[in-house]
């Protein structure tokens, strides 16, 4: 069974660009997955950030994009700040109507 | 605007059942797939189910599959999780999620199930 992997917790400083990655345990993430992002902090529902690899949802600050880099689906913070503190998660469409999240990466701003 | 409204979740005794509702405003519901994903206490998210717009087909992770049940009624605006057989790691945060295309572009605001006797 493929597993979707992404970071360990992740610490940055304010301002900085930090990439997060999406990757699969054989074989690469190409647009056909239709990658997309979600930003969740404690307690609340997940947040659509960014749909079919790289296109924003309404309303999502546009230091957030998405892509592909190397192997693996990207979404990249430019200028992080303070409110991006969160917990992120990649959705991977694997085909046959069944989709995969990755484990998540919590990001700390500080 | 779109809103998902989750419900039906609760306290629920190992190898019994509860169903979840979702209630949809906003949209034509009728025009679009629905999903479920479901959060375990301190854990990731994790997909559980998908229902094509129309309900004509339906498709189930394996760790829910003959025992989860997921339906729509369109007349009503509401999506439906049947959960049979419940087992103490299904305790979780349920979320219905709106898809379009291949992504989920909306979410309700969940709601929590907990298995235990």
């Amino acid at each position: 069974q493929t597993v979707v992997t992404q970071e360990p917790p992740f610490s940055v400083s304010p301002g900085e660009t930090v990439t997060l990655t999406c990757g699969l345990s054989s074989g690469s993430v190409s647009t056909s997955h239709y990658p997309s992002w979600y930003q969740q902090t404690p307690g609340q529902a997940p947040r659509t950030l960014i749909y079919n690899t790289n296109t924003r949802s309404s309303g999502v600050p546009d230091r957030f994009s998405g892509s592909i880099l190397g192997n693996k689906a990207a979404l990249t913070i430019t200028g992080a700040q303070a409110d991006d503190e969160s917990d992120y998660y990649c959705l991977l469409y694997m085909g046959s109507y069944i989709w995969v999240f990755g484990g998540g990466t919590k990001l700390t701003v500080l | 605007q779109v809103q998902l409204v989750e419900s039906g979740g609760g306290v629920v005794q190992p190898g019994r059942s509860l169903r979840l509702s979702c209630a949809a405003s906003g949209f034509t519901f009728s025009n679009n797939g629905m999903h479920w994903v479901r959060q375990a206490p301190g854990k990731g998210l994790e997909w559980v189910a998908l229902i094509w717009y129309d309900g004509s087909n339906k498709y189930y992770a394996d760790s829910v599959e003959g025992r989860f049940t997921i339906s729509r009624d369109n007349s009503k605006n509401t999506l439906y999780l049947q959960m049979n057989s419940l087992r103490a790691e299904d305790t979780a945060v349920y979320y219905c999620g709106r898809l379009t295309n291949w992504w989920i572009d909306y979410w309700g605001q969940g709601t929590l199930v907990t298995v235990s006797s």
